[in-house]
């Protein structure tokens, strides 16, 4: 089956102690993003990859770090997590053709306190 | 990019047509129309795209007026398991120019409720 998986689903840390939050797809896709979804704001682009070892910000990338040094992998990194940084996390990956669709991940609840 | 604008939220009853609009008086011509969904506690899923043509999938319908300033999702037969925060999104074609975030860009979308 098709997938985008994340780990963990749920995650309660304490400021500063370095997380990481994995992302893995099945699908060969090229593309891989991340995103945070908050009350009232929506959803807002992290970071992205467009292949191995391509990555780049998107409209939120302050405070986190991403790699790519597998296709199937991408995983978010948080160094000194902050409370500002309690949100909802989605993985998405992609072919890389010309309206190909996205495919999302079931989310990872990040609570920083 | 282009914006879209969608109505907050809308009702219907289950096993009847909901048609959810959305505004876009600035698209361009190589703009596609993309719609996806968010049922509760899930990621978004992929609905429907388009570009002037009507579309239908297994899951819905577009209708895009022939100006394309404006579009229409329809359900054909609303069920419970429909209920869920639909977005209409814009998208160029050739997707991931590399140029920028290339990312979906989420507006708030509409939250559909369906009343059995």
């Amino acid at each position: 089956e098709a997938q985008v998986t994340q780990n963990p689903r749920y995650l309660i840390t304490v400021t500063g102690k370095k997380l990481t939050v994995t992302c893995s797809q099945n699908m060969n896709h090229e593309y891989m993003s991340w995103y945070r979804q908050d009350p009232g704001l929506g959803l807002r682009q992290i970071y992205y990859s467009m292949n191995v070892e391509v990555t780049d910000k998107g409209d939120v990338p302050e405070g986190y770090k991403v790699s790519r040094k597998e296709k199937r992998n991408f995983p978010l990194i948080l160094e000194s997590p902050s409370p500002n940084q309690t949100s909802l996390y989605f993985c998405a990956s992609s072919s890389l053709g010309t309206t190909d669709t996205q495919y999302f991940g079931p989310g990872t609840r990040l609570t920083v306190l | 990019d282009a914006k879209t604008t969608q109505p907050n939220s809308m009702e219907s009853n289950e096993e009847e047509p909901v048609h959810l609009p959305c505004n876009h008086s600035t698209i361009s011509g190589t703009d596609y129309i993309h719609w996806y969904r968010q049922l509760p506690s899930q990621g978004p899923e992929y609905v429907i795209h388009g570009l002037t043509s009507n579309v239908n999938n297994r899951m819905a319908s577009l209708a895009i007026a022939e100006d394309r300033k404006s579009s229409t999702l329809i359900l054909h037969r609303a069920t419970l398991r429909d209920a869920a925060v639909y977005y209409c999104i814009l998208r160029k074609a050739g997707g991931y120019s590399g140029g920028g975030a290339d990312g979906l860009t989420f507006g708030k979308g509409t939250h559909l409720i369906i009343q059995p």
